[in-house]
């Protein structure tokens, strides 16, 4: 399995600012998964990236919102921008690391508190 | 359409007895099951999984699951639980047309001392 890192762990932030979270993989994987999971609730995809393309966003969430970067096959980036006290969740990086059977691993996610 | 159903939001049991966590999907496509463990403050845990063969699975920290076609069931289980395995537990469901997972509300388990 494969052993994923986020940075930072968690942060509290005031409304209109931006944080970026990083996802590092101790492997090289093919697709990342940025999941948001609100206070209580269940994970809720944001988009899919894939190394070398444009990351696919699921319905309500857009780009200018969370951009993402994926420069290579360990390493990804999801921004939430122009924070308001709604963007206050975990969010979540996660891998397909078998390429088959949807398997995903976890990184510890991220708590963002935007005050 | 396709759907994850945890029925129970939370569960309390006392150390020591059984638990059963409930499962139920609705997937056009043979599905693969998963459950997955969230302890406080963490990301995360693959607890187990069901690809296809044996419908009785064994996983991580003494769980098991059944997989009942019939029924759209994939009921988790332990025979004893330990005040550690306090945490919210997630069912999912994929399969091999569509990379990603559905996944269910979660279940809070509680463990009473």
């Amino acid at each position: 399995s494969a052993v994923i890192s986020q940075k930072p762990s968690r942060d509290i932030c005031q409304r209109g600012t931006s944080l970026t979270i990083q996802c590092q993989v101790d492997s090289q994987v093919t697709m990342m998964f940025w999941y948001r999971q609100q206070p209580g609730q269940s994970l809720t995809l944001i988009a899919t990236a894939n190394q070398g393309s444009e990351a696919t966003y699921e319905s309500g969430f857009v780009i200018d919102k969370f951009p993402i970067s994926r420069p290579n096959l360990t390493f990804s980036t999801l921004t939430v921008s122009n924070m308001s006290p709604e963007d206050s969740s975990i969010y979540l990086c996660s891998v397909d690391s078998s390429g088959t059977y949807n398997e995903q691993f976890f990184g510890p996610g991220t708590r963002l508190t935007v005050l | 359409a396709q759907s994850v159903t945890q029925p129970d939001i939370h569960i309390t049991v006392s150390e020591g007895a059984s638990l059963e966590l409930r499962c139920n999907y609705s997937y056009g496509a043979t599905p693969y099951l998963f459950w997955y463990v969230q302890s406080p403050g963490q990301g995360l845990q693959l607890l187990l999984k069901y690809f296809s063969g044996d419908t009785l699975v064994q996983g991580i920290k003494g769980f098991e699951a059944e997989f009942k076609r019939s029924q759209s069931s994939f009921n988790l289980r332990k025979p004893s639980v330990h005040w550690s395995d306090a945490a919210e537990y997630f069912c999912a469901v994929g399969s091999d047309s569509n990379y990603q997972l559905i996944w269910g509300a979660g279940t809070k388990l509680i463990i009473k001392p």
